[in-house]
């Protein structure tokens, strides 16, 4: 066990939809991270957000975005969803910024888009 | 930006003989390096990282990887591999200083035959 959490575990939401995926860091961790990982692209890093802050963005389509709520849990917001959209959605988390730190995982959420 | 290949995307090896799995880079300097093991339906679990210091890191579960510079690799090895070891495993790469965010490889999927 990380001490990453992720909600909901798994969804299956129809195309166009919204849907939200939550993160709990570890404690103590200022820095979550969210990936995407699909059999295509592999793992791919969405953005990352420290102490509230968006710190860095990767390839985060504009119908996605995310923020770092004062308790340091984070949601990643998914709209106008499209088939390709279905993937496993990572969270992470490492105690600062990330220089030279570790950066721990959670399970994931499996989002599956019909 | 750093880059990461893993050229084998899958690895059969019999249980109780010895695994490496090829993970090269591409990055200006000396880089932050990582091995992640994700079994079915799970997150990535860190095997072990490389910062600065010995170039021969030991991890978790058995496993070492051997950081070389003049080669740019960072291979993973375990001299007995269990049936347990099946998983997907992840290099990754991370730049020294900025926002610092791990690109990670296409990941090698290990199977072992009994």
């Amino acid at each position: 066990d990380s001490g990453v959490t992720q909600t909901p575990k798994h969804l299956i939401t129809a195309t166009g939809q919204r849907v939200t995926l939550r993160c709990s860091p570890r404690s103590g961790d200022l820095s979550v991270y969210w990936y995407q990982q699909s059999l295509d692209q592999g793992l791919q890093f969405l953005i990352q957000y420290y102490n509230g802050e968006e710190r860095a963005k990767g390839n985060i389509l504009e119908r996605f975005s995310a923020q770092q709520f004062p308790d340091l849990h984070s949601e990643l917001n998914l709209s106008s969803l499209e088939l390709g959209d279905s993937a496993l959605y990572f969270c992470a988390s490492s105690v600062d910024r990330g220089n030279g730190n570790t950066i721990y995982f959670g399970e994931g959420s499996w989002l599956t888009v019909v | 930006a750093q880059s990461v290949t893993q050229p084998d995307i899958h690895i059969t090896v019999s249980e109780g003989a010895s695994l490496e799995l090829r993970c090269n880079y591409s990055y200006g300097a000396t880089p932050y390096l990582f091995w992640y093991v994700q079994s079915p339906g799970q997150g990535l679990q860190l095997l072990l990282k490389y910062f600065s210091g010995d170039t021969l890191v030991q991890g978790i579960k058995g496993f070492e990887a051997e950081f070389k510079r003049s080669q740019s690799s960072f291979n993973l090895r375990k001299p007995s591999v269990h049936w347990s070891d099946a998983a997907e495993y992840f290099c990754a790469v991370g730049a020294r200083g900025g926002s610092y965010i791990p690109t990670f490889g296409r990941g090698t999927s290990l199977i072992v035959h009994p």
